[in-house]
């Protein structure tokens, strides 16, 4: 199995330039989550789905925009992109809730000029 | 304001010996992950604890769920270099639908 997968691994955007991070798993997990990752502040979530057709904001949603058409995959879109969203991206996801846990993709850095 | 303060944030000890971190909240918590995160890769979880007061094992990995759920500390056992990494708690709030994570403890050890 492959997980959960995530394209691109790194990317250097100019500040306004919009960009569209996918995230794939193929676990049928009900869950989805994406988080942004910087030193010294953990991970903080963006946006989050609980199932196909779904989303809600998470802590930091601002700037950000997502989708999950399809239950395997959660697209997260940066509209014009701006030098504070320099950071990791993950993207997770759960069975359930209530103790299941996540898995982790790899990450996607972006760097934002 | 940070739900989950973990403590130390950076640790560095010699191969062979004993440490325990700690995540604390104010929160009560349904469950509570620990995760390990090594440079470059996405967090890999380790173990899930939701009732209070429990204990569980993973070889030299030792997990315990404060009795209240507002609290979790991870004590690892001769300890080697290939724990090196950063240890993450995450905790779900009941009905949450999404957990929330510490800042993590960096733990670094040497040969």
């Amino acid at each position: 199995n492959a997980g959960v997968t995530q394209t691109p691994k790194f990317r250097v955007l100019k500040t306004g330039q919009s960009m569209t991070l996918l995230c794939a798993q193929d676990m049928n997990h009900e869950y989805m989550y994406w988080y942004r990752q910087d030193p010294g502040m953990g991970l903080r979530l963006i946006h989050y789905s609980v199932g196909e057709g779904t989303t809600a904001k998470g802590e930091v949603p601002d700037g950000y925009n997502v989708s999950r058409l399809k239950k395997q995959n959660f697209l997260l879109g940066l509209e014009s992109a701006a030098p504070s969203q320099t950071s990791v991206y993950f993207c997770a996801s759960s069975y359930a809730t209530g103790g299941s846990g996540y898995t982790f993709g790899s990450g996607t850095r972006l760097t934002v000029v | 304001t940070q739900l989950l303060e973990q403590s130390p944030q950076f640790l560095s000890i010699q191969e062979g010996e004993n440490l325990t971190v700690y995540c604390n909240s104010s929160s009560v918590f349904s469950s509570l992950q620990w995760y390990r995160q090594e440079p470059g890769e996405g967090p890999v979880l380790l173990v899930t604890v939701v009732t209070g007061g429990e204990v569980k094992k993973l070889k030299r990995l030792t997990f315990q769920f404060g009795d209240a759920r507002k609290d979790s500390s991870l004590h690892i056992t001769a300890a080697q270099p290939g724990d090196t990494g950063l240890y993450l708690c995450a905790g779900e709030e009941t009905n949450a639908g999404k957990s929330t994570f510490g800042d993590g403890t960096t733990l670094t050890v040497k040969p």
